[in-house]
């Protein structure tokens, strides 16, 4: 079965400054990985996915996610934090059909 | 635009009682699927169904049933409710993993046992 493994539960960083959400990954195949992005009360919302192409993926709203096969990561970051971006993220590992397997979650917290 | 709705926002149910969370998608997808979401334990997946009439046990599938009489529809039941299925409970539909098996989420339940 794959998983992934958030590493933080909570991320606290200042506005202005670099965003770092780490999410490690167990698969027995070249998975499929994704990061969604979930605001209070409001669903859940793709960032981005990688799917074998590039291994840098960009997503929406200034994000990205480097896909590393030898340290079996897919880290999310973004160069400058806004206070918009507080909200809960996930990373995310496809199954076999279509099921999605969730990390725990990293609570982003943007300080002023 | 995708569309996945849940008939509630907000539900509160007493211990015992029989529960039903409908899930409606406009998009003609194949696929769709019931999660439930508690704090610190992201996302994890109760039922899916991958077309009319079929259904399959996601990770936790104990107290709960599922129901796919329509494409369209996708219900979860809760056969007797108790106070440790409070919880959020999300839906969702996707394209088939050929055309990027994309998934939409519905806004979500929040289900209160007592």
């Amino acid at each position: 079965a794959q998983s992934v493994t958030q590493l933080d539960s909570h991320v606290s960083v200042s506005e202005g400054t670099p965003v770092l959400l780490r999410c490690n990954y167990s698969s027995s195949y070249s998975p499929s990985l994704f990061w969604y992005v979930q605001h209070p009360n409001k669903g859940l919302q793709l960032l981005l996915k990688y799917t074998s192409a590039a291994t840098l993926v960009k997503g929406i709203n200034g994000f990205e996610a480097e896909f590393k096969k030898s340290e079996t990561s897919f880290h999310l970051t973004k160069p400058s934090a806004h206070m918009s971006d507080a909200a809960e993220y996930f990373c995310v590992v496809r199954e076999y059909g279509n099921k999605l397997v969730f990390g725990a979650g990293t609570i982003l917290r943007v300080k002023s | 635009d995708v569309k996945v709705t849940q008939s509630s926002r907000y539900l509160v149910k007493r211990t015992g009682e029989k529960v039903f969370l409908e899930c409606v998608q406009d998009m003609d997808h194949e696929n769709m699927f019931w999660y439930r979401q508690d704090p610190g334990l992201g996302l994890r997946l109760i039922y899916f169904s991958y077309d009319v009439k079929m259904k399959e046990k996601g990770d936790i599938p104990e107290g709960y049933s599922v129901s796919r009489e329509k494409k369209e529809r996708f219900s979860l039941i809760l056969e007797s409710a108790s106070t440790n299925q409070t919880s959020m409970y999300l839906c969702a539909s996707s394209t088939p993993s050929t055309s990027g098996g994309k998934q939409y989420f519905g806004p979500g339940t929040r289900l209160t046992v007592t």
